[in-house]
């Protein structure tokens, strides 16, 4: 079963603009971490956010974490076409066994 | 590269035949982790290795499914009499004390 829920399911946006995807989730966690999947291939990590942290940034990444709303927020500016990719959220609740989201597709036009 | 092999990468079988995943962690990372993922879908927890340790299986891990991890090194994931349910693709990620898992490129399964 997922434990995350991404929103939207899929974004389509013109390069330069930004793309702001979400994330909720069902119980209390330790961390969180978002990452991309190219078509076809394996996940790559972005980026952590721990329970105690609200925001964090990674060039330009920038995630919040909301714990009492359950949700956290991926926006990642100034896209670029090599920016079209699935991007899911992962939660760990303290017992190492990491739960994905359903993902959100992003497609980022040149 | 992350530095997390799988192999073979594509594998085509007929239902009923058994199929063998490798996968190749980072050397120095002690958790080990089998996640499948169908397409449209996120990865979906299968088991995880701490060591040589099989610390937790999904109830998705049905009695077909075993996995093993030999001296804490590398691991491999055998499915018995497959299904074509079980075509999807196999990942592989692991990681050390520190939270950030590295996956591997995966192993797409088709069962015909």
């Amino acid at each position: 079963s997922q434990q995350g829920e991404e929103d939207p399911q899929a974004l389509s946006i013109q390069e330069g603009e930004n793309a702001t995807m979400n994330c909720s989730y069902k119980t209390s966690i330790n961390n969180l971490q978002w990452y991309r999947q190219n078509s076809g291939r394996g996940l790559v990590h972005l980026i952590l956010i721990r329970s105690n942290e609200r925001e964090k940034h990674s060039g330009r990444l920038r995630v919040t974490l909301d714990t009492s709303k359950k949700s956290s927020s991926l926006l990642i500016t100034a896209s670029r076409a090599a920016d079209t990719a699935s991007y899911f959220c992962a939660t760990d609740s303290g017992t190492y066994k990491y739960i994905f989201g359903t993902g959100t597709r992003l497609k980022v036009l040149a | 590269d992350t530095g997390v092999s799988q192999n073979p990468r594509h594998k085509i079988t007929k239902r009923g035949q058994n199929v063998t995943f490798r996968c190749d962690p980072i050397s120095e990372h002690n958790r080990l982790y089998w996640y499948r993922q169908t397409l449209g879908q996120g990865p979906e927890f299968l088991t995880y290795f701490q060591n040589e340790a099989q610390l937790e299986k999904s109830r998705l891990l049905s009695d077909r499914f075993s996995a093993e991890r030999p001296k804490g090194s590398f691991s491999t994931l055998e499915i018995q009499r497959t299904e074509q349910g079980d075509s999807a693709m196999y990942l592989c990620a692991s990681h050390a004390m520190g939270e950030t898992q590295y996956f591997g490129p995966g192993t797409r399964l088709l069962v015909l």
